[in-house]
C-alpha cells in the first residue's frame, strides 16, 4: 500500500511569510513529485514538479526533494491571502495512478 | 475552452436512481481516471483506464462503473444511487508521456 503523509493543518501563517508545506511517501520507487492547489470546492491545480533531488524554484514557490529520506516539501515566499488553500502532495513511480496526500490546508492571515 | 470538461456540474438525484457522469478531454491524452472527494478524506481512486481496451478498479470502485467510449470520453456510472455516494467528483487525465495529471472542473453530486 503506497502511502503519503502531509500535516492536515490548517497552517496558519502571516502575509508576508514563508509556508512550508511537507510530504513523505512509502514508495521508494517514485520518481516525480506534484504539487497540487486546490480552492475549496474547486479542482486540483499543478503548481510544481521535482523529479531530481535537491531545489526546484518558480517564481515564490521552491519545491526540494531528498529521495532517500522520502521526503519533498514546498515553500511558499512572499505568502499571500490568495495562497490560502489546501496544498496536495502526489508522488508518482511510472505505471501506476498518482497516489496523492489527504493535504495540508494552508491559511495566510493578512 | 478546458482541456478536461464533465457534465453535469452539479446533480441532484434520488436514492435508487441510475446516474452517469461524463468526462472529455482534448488533449489527446491516454489516460483518464475517475476520483471522489469527501471532506478530510482526500481524493480517492474510484477507476482508471490508461488506454480505451484498459480497465482498472481504484480504491473505492464498488457500486461504480465506467466505459472508455475513446480517447477523449471516460464516463462514470452509479447504478443505484446511494446517499452515501454524495460527494465531489473529479476526471483527469494524464499523457503516457508527460506524468503530470490535469483535472476537470468536477460535478457535485448529491443523492438523497
Amino acid at each position: 500500500q503506497k502511502e503519503v503523509e502531509q500535516n492536515s493543518g490548517p497552517l496558519s501563517v502571516p502575509e508576508g511569510a514563508i509556508a512550508s508545506l511537507n510530504c513523505t511517501y512509502s514508495d521508494r520507487g517514485s520518481q516525480s513529485f506534484f504539487w497540487y492547489r486546490q480552492y475549496s470546492g474547486k479542482s486540483p491545480e499543478l503548481i510544481m514538479s521535482i523529479y531530481s533531488n535537491g531545489d526546484k524554484e518558480d517564481g515564490r514557490f521552491t519545491a526540494q526533494l531528498n529521495k532517500a529520506s522520502q521526503y519533498v516539501s514546498l515553500l511558499i515566499r512572499d505568502s499571500q491571502p490568495s495562497d490560502s488553500a489546501t496544498y496536495l502532495c502526489a508522488p508518482y513511480s511510472g505505471n501506476t495512478p498518482l497516489v496523492f496526500g489527504k493535504g495540508t490546508r494552508l491559511s495566510v492571515i493578512a | 475552452d478546458a482541456d478536461v470538461t464533465q457534465t453535469p456540474r452539479n446533480r441532484i438525484t434520488k436514492t435508487g436512481k441510475r446516474i452517469m457522469l461524463e468526462c472529455s478531454q482534448t488533449k489527446g491524452h491516454d489516460r483518464m481516471y475517475w476520483y471522489r472527494q469527501d471532506p478530510g478524506l482526500g481524493l480517492r481512486l474510484i477507476y482508471y483506464s490508461f488506454d480505451v481496451k484498459d480497465i482498472n478498479k481504484g480504491e473505492i470502485s464498488d457500486g461504480y462503473s465506467v466505459s472508455r467510449q475513446a480517447q477523449a470520453k471516460f464516463s462514470l456510472s452509479l447504478e443505484s444511487a446511494i446517499p452515501n455516494q454524495t460527494a465531489l467528483y473529479f476526471c483527469a487525465s494524464q499523457g503516457s508521456s508527460y506524468n503530470e495529471q490535469f483535472f476537470g472542473p468536477g460535478t457535485r453530486l448529491t443523492v438523497l
